[in-house]
């Protein structure tokens, strides 16, 4: 089993419409916990932090559930700039000096 | 604001040929981070860094080597490249242990030929 799982999409979604995107982690011990966004060709750009009691930034919503070791992203009145791959990350075995990186989940948003 | 530099950008070699990638950070963070990046794949942790003068194993180490000489600079060589790491470099760093998240640069593409 990976230690983080992402559905790999691509998720085709038209502009305006809400997106959820999830994320398993096999580490019952982690403690930090992130969204990235990445473009084609470039490098991953922090997206946002997940806190216990979930948060909000703008149009994106980010929640984390403990006991089921799972992650979601949520996504409300998409863009078109949204379109990029995103990644689900979480700190691995041995504290906070290793993240590790799910394979991502690409999203298409067209006109 | 430079943040984390990496070079060189673009780089060919032939097998068996040796060459080094330079990071550098002007944050004076304390962990610093390389992974490659294939198709299909996640980040993959190569070595990593949790201060100057030291260094860490990480998930695919074989046939790379680092160095942290100096806090703002970690290096990655390739003794002896192989057609394997042909990939997307990327160089990454954060402050020290805190629940912080970590800053990439903008990537080296190295191919093997």
């Amino acid at each position: 089993r990976k230690e983080v799982e992402q559905d790999p999409g691509p998720f085709n979604v038209p502009e305006g419409a809400t997106v959820a995107f999830n994320c398993t982690y096999s580490n019952s011990a982690s403690q930090s916990f992130f969204w990235y966004r990445q473009d084609c060709r470039k490098e991953p750009k922090l997206l946002m932090s997940v806190y216990s009691s979930g948060n909000e930034d703008g149009r994106f919503t980010a929640q984390l559930n403990r006991a089921s070791q799972y992650i979601s992203l949520l996504i409300r009145d998409s863009k078109l700039s949204d379109s990029a791959t995103y990644l689900c990350v979480v700190n691995g075995a041995g504290g906070y000096n290793k993240l590790i990186f799910g394979a991502g989940t690409r999203l298409a948003v067209h006109p | 604001n430079a943040g984390v530099t990496q070079t060189p950008k673009f780089r060919v070699l032939k097998t068996g040929q040796s060459m080094t990638l330079l990071c550098a950070q002007d944050m004076n963070h304390e962990y610093m981070y390389w992974y490659r990046q294939d198709p299909g794949m996640g980040l993959r942790l190569i070595h990593y860094s949790v201060g100057e003068g030291t260094t860490a194993k990480g998930e695919v180490p074989d046939g790379y080597n680092v160095s942290r000489l100096k806090k703002q600079n970690f290096l990655l060589g390739l003794e002896s490249a192989a057609p394997s790491q042909t990939s997307v470099y990327f160089c990454a760093s954060k402050y020290g242990i805190s629940n912080q998240p970590q800053h990439f640069g903008d990537g080296t593409r190295l191919s093997i030929l």
